[in-house]
């Protein structure tokens, strides 16, 4: 069964630190990669999806990477700002077919100002 | 504009009543999800649907129930038959089960009292 892990649990960092969430996932046979974010007590926001045949994604300031045979996804933020304070999760699709995402717990990010 | 709402955001129930979380999206989406959120679980799929009409049992069924009448529509009743409902509910859509991006709702906080 897909279990997908996220390190660390919380973390904080100073505003205009470069940063990096990382996700792993035991199954290597997936369809796509995604992170989102969700800000307390709100819904999730998508923020990357990378295919099974693709290494990077780039949006603004966020890169996230993707290395399927070893199970690794990192998430990077360049120049951290007080606004990317949240909880960011990752999630991986199964390549078994109309099987629905399967989600870390996330990583609680706390830029400080 | 398109998205998806649940209604209401704050639910309040007494212990033995059932209770029904709307779900809404204008997206044109075929898969719809439900999830439970617990603090320091992340989320829990408890069904979905990737068509009218048809849905299956996610890892948490037991103590609810769903219904896919209508495409754009797929409440969750909470029954009493769930020993602890109170729980922060998302849901989510996407064009196919698992190869699209996830859009998610705003989310219902259920309270039992």
């Amino acid at each position: 069964k897909q279990e997908v892990t996220q390190i660390p649990a919380a973390l904080s960092v100073p505003e205009g630190e470069n940063l990096v969430l990382n996700c792993s996932f035991t199954d290597s046979a997936i369809y796509n990669l995604q992170w989102f974010r969700q800000d307390p007590g709100k819904g999730l926001t998508s923020l990357l999806l990378i295919q099974s045949s693709q290494r990077e994604q780039t949006s603004g300031r966020l890169n996230a990477s993707l290395d399927k045979s070893s199970g690794r996804s990192t998430l990077y933020i360049a120049a951290s700002q007080p606004g990317d304070s949240a909880t960011y999760l990752c999630a991986v699709s199964p390549n078994s077919g109309n099987t629905p995402l399967v989600f870390g717990k996330g990583t609680r990010l706390s830029v400080i100002a | 504009d398109g998205g998806i709402t649940q209604s209401p955001k704050y639910l309040f129930r007494k212990e033995g009543q059932n209770v029904t979380l709307s779900c809404e999206q204008n997206l044109n989406h075929d898969a719809m999800y439900w999830y439970r959120q617990d603090p320091g679980q992340g989320l829990r799929l408890i069904y979905y649907s990737q068509i009218v009409n048809d849905f299956q049992k996610g890892d948490i069924a037991e103590g609810y129930s769903v219904s896919r009448e209508k495409k754009e529509s797929f409440p969750l009743t909470v029954t009493s038959a769930q020993k602890n409902p109170t729980a922060f509910y998302l849901c989510a859509s996407s064009i196919r089960i698992s190869t699209d991006t996830q859009y998610f709702g705003p989310g219902t906080r259920l309270t039992v009292l």
